[in-house]
């Protein structure tokens, strides 16, 4: 069964530092998302991109962060200059044109010191 | 705008039992609603969803959900609890046909016992 995933697992990162997280979603959907969940809270949308650009992005989502999809396989998230407010579980998802469902992939926890 | 409460942040049954978790939800719009499962350490797993066909929902493990739009409400239950329930269940709205954003519930703890 297809799934989405993430690399690395584990990152731990300086604050200032920058950091890329890697998600390879399912190979047909068309649809991608990050999520983060800091440690004890509540998921939280982070950015939503399709058709190589970011269709809606929250609050959270500021001028550090940046998404790209640089070879049609990947969907990467770049944090420029960590702080330690960012640690967290980031969660990438993908869905396809037909159904609503977002698949998550396992995570990727950041801890940033 | 769209939103969940979850009820409870923690339940705790006893195994072979009956599971409640309980979410409410806000949505201006027809939603889609899901129920996730996250087990420690782990990523998010779906375990159901409705997205405006039959209002009973059956999902994995023997779990189902029923869609009450007079209560606004998409409890999960289960008949009988079995140990590997034990996780964290988070409740999620959506715009139906939308690449809209999931916008999660706090989630609920649930503990099963001997």
């Amino acid at each position: 069964e297809p799934e989405v995933t993430q690399t690395p697992s584990h990152q731990v990162t300086q604050m200032g530092q920058e950091v890329i997280l890697r998600c390879v979603p399912i190979s047909n959907h068309l649809y991608f998302y990050w999520y983060r969940q800091i440690l004890g809270q509540k998921v939280e949308f982070l950015v939503s991109f399709y058709n190589n650009e970011i269709s809606e992005k929250s609050e959270i989502f500021d001028d550090q962060f940046s998404v790209e999809r640089p070879d049609g396989s990947n969907f990467t998230l770049k944090i420029r200059s960590t702080k330690l407010e960012d640690s967290a579980m980031y969660f990438c998802a993908s869905r396809n044109l037909q159904e609503g469902t977002q698949y998550f992939g396992p995570g990727t926890r950041l801890l940033v010191l | 705008a769209q939103s969940v409460t979850q009820l409870d942040s923690h339940v705790s049954v006893s195994e072979g039992t009956p599971v409640l978790l309980r979410c409410n939800y806000s949505s201006s719009y027809s939603p889609s609603l899901f129920w996730y499962v996250q087990h420690p350490n782990k990523g998010l797993q779906l375990l159901l969803k409705y997205t405006s066909a039959a209002t009973l929902v059956k999902g994995i493990n023997g779990f189902e959900a029923e869609f009450k739009k007079s209560e606004t409400s998409f409890h999960l239950t289960k008949p009988s609890a079995h140990m590997s329930d034990a996780a964290e269940y988070f409740c999620v709205v959506t715009f139906t046909g939308t690449a809209s954003k999931l916008t999660f519930g706090t989630g609920t703890r649930l503990q099963v016992t001997l």
